[in-house]
């Protein structure tokens, strides 16, 4: 089935240590999205892809960064995680940017900072 | 600017009851409302979507929404909860212009509970 994975799906790390997610997807969609859930709130949009352009949401960290290297695979970069990062990371992807295309969910991976 | 309000952050139902999920929408311009599903330390399921075709959607395991332009609602609802209903529920609200063209932008969610 074509879907959206993400892994690891738990992930560990310690404050300040640099830490990658990745998602892939055989969805063949050009855009991919990383959002940061936090504890009981509804997903954040971090930044998305449409192919190889980049577009970062006005409010997320520099300490986040992104890399798309083709079409199926997208990684979240924290630079230098701290307590306040540990969250749910969501990766999602849709065929189109625009409103009427509905956006796939990965799992997800649950970060916690030590 | 765009926004979803989802009345009402937790809402219990006894299985076999009507499930009624409430969510507003504020927007000068034409909407695409979508319902997504979460279940513990899962991603987000896609339950259904509005693109202006029809005003009521059917989705999966059961759930419709009815688009009331005059209310500016997209409310949830599923005539009889299962015990797998159980999970938080985000209304979405995607702009057809605007600056915030093409995001998705949610409501708070509501955990629904369901009791034997």
């Amino acid at each position: 089935d074509a879907m959206v994975i993400q892994n690891p799906r738990y992930q560990v790390t310690q404050f300040g240590k640099p830490v990658t997610l990745s998602c892939s997807q055989t969805l063949n969609h050009n855009v991919m999205y990383w959002y940061q859930q936090k504890s009981s709130q509804a997903p954040k949009l971090l930044f998305h892809y449409y192919d190889k352009d980049f577009n970062n949401e006005a409010d997320t960290p520099d300490n986040f960064q992104s890399r798309r290297p083709n079409t199926s695979f997208c990684f979240l970069d924290i630079r230098s995680p701290g307590l306040g990062d540990a969250a749910m990371y969501l990766c999602a992807t849709s065929r189109d940017f625009g409103a009427g295309n509905e956006q796939y969910f990965g799992p997800g991976t649950r970060l916690t900072v030590t | 600017a765009q926004s979803v309000t989802q009345l009402g952050s937790h809402v219990s139902v006894s299985e076999g009851a009507l499930v009624l999920l409430r969510c507003n929408y504020s927007s000068s311009v034409p909407p695409y409302l979508f319902w997504y599903v979460q279940y513990p330390n899962q991603g987000l399921q896609l339950l259904l979507k509005y693109t202006s075709a029809a005003t009521l959607v059917k989705g999966i395991n059961g759930f419709e929404a009815e688009f009331k332009k005059s209310e500016t609602s997209f409310h949830l609802t599923k005539p009889s909860a299962h015990m797998s209903d159980a999970a938080e529920y985000f209304c979405a609200v995607i702009l057809a212009g605007g600056t915030s063209y093409g995001k998705l932008t949610f409501g708070q969610g509501t955990i629904l509970t369901v009791h034997p």
